[in-house]
């Protein structure tokens, strides 16, 4: 069964730098997107992408984030000055249309 | 926006008996209701949905139910199995194309042998 992927599993970053967070999504989906999840609270929103454009994104989605669909497969999360509560576990999600987000196995970042 | 409430935050149950999980939503809009079940530094899995055309889904020892009108919706597990205990999350959407899922704040479900 296809699977969302995502890599690094693991990013240790100091406050202030920039990180690149990447996912390939299910292949034949068309809609994307990026949640996070801080450690022992619930997963919350930051942003959907369509059609190589952002469809919404939440108040946390600040001016220091931005996502990219650089080529035909990867869909990337980038965070140009991190800080220390950035640190979380961002996860990202596709779905071929409405309804069913499969999730990936996240990447948890930690800014120091 | 959206607001998910959900309860109770922990739960711990014998196994073979049932847990139930209960959310309640705030945007009359909303139509799609999944559950999702985190184990410990996995990824969020889809274990169940509804849609507000339906009033109950049962998968197996799984049912989640909606009522609209109050907005609220539930999971019932039954029979539960130690491999059950995780992290339930519920969730809303309005259900077209693209849009965000609200979840709420998780129940961590502990099923005792």
């Amino acid at each position: 069964e296809p699977e969302v992927t995502q890599t690094p599993s693991h990013q240790v970053t100091q406050m202030g730098q920039e990180v690149i967070l990447r996912c390939v999504p299910i292949s034949n989906h068309l809609y994307f997107y990026w949640y996070r999840q801080i450690l022992g609270q619930k997963v919350e929103f930051l942003v959907s992408f369509y059609n190589n454009e952002i469809s919404e994104k939440s108040e946390i989605f600040d001016d220091q984030f931005s996502v990219e669909r650089p080529d035909g497969s990867n869909f990337t999360l980038k965070i140009r000055s991190t800080k220390l509560e950035d640190s979380a576990m961002y996860f990202c999600a596709s779905s071929e249309r409405w309804e069913t987000q499969y999730f990936g196995p996240g990447t948890r970042l930690l800014v120091l | 926006g959206e607001n998910v409430e959900q309860h109770p935050s922990t739960l711990s149950v014998q196994e073979g008996d049932s847990a139930v999980i209960k959310c309640t939503y705030s945007d009359s809009a909303s139509n799609y209701f999944p559950w999702y079940k985190q184990e410990l530094g996995k990824r969020p899995q889809l274990i169940i949905d509804i849609r507000s055309n339906v009033g109950e889904k049962k998968d197996q020892r799984i049912a989640v139910t909606l009522n609209k009108t109050a907005k609220h919706f539930s999971l019932h597990i039954t029979e539960t199995q130690p491999e059950d205990s995780a992290v339930y999350f519920c969730a809303a959407s309005r259900g077209s194309s693209g849009d965000k899922l609200t979840f709420g704040t998780g129940t961590r479900l502990a099923v005792r042998p």
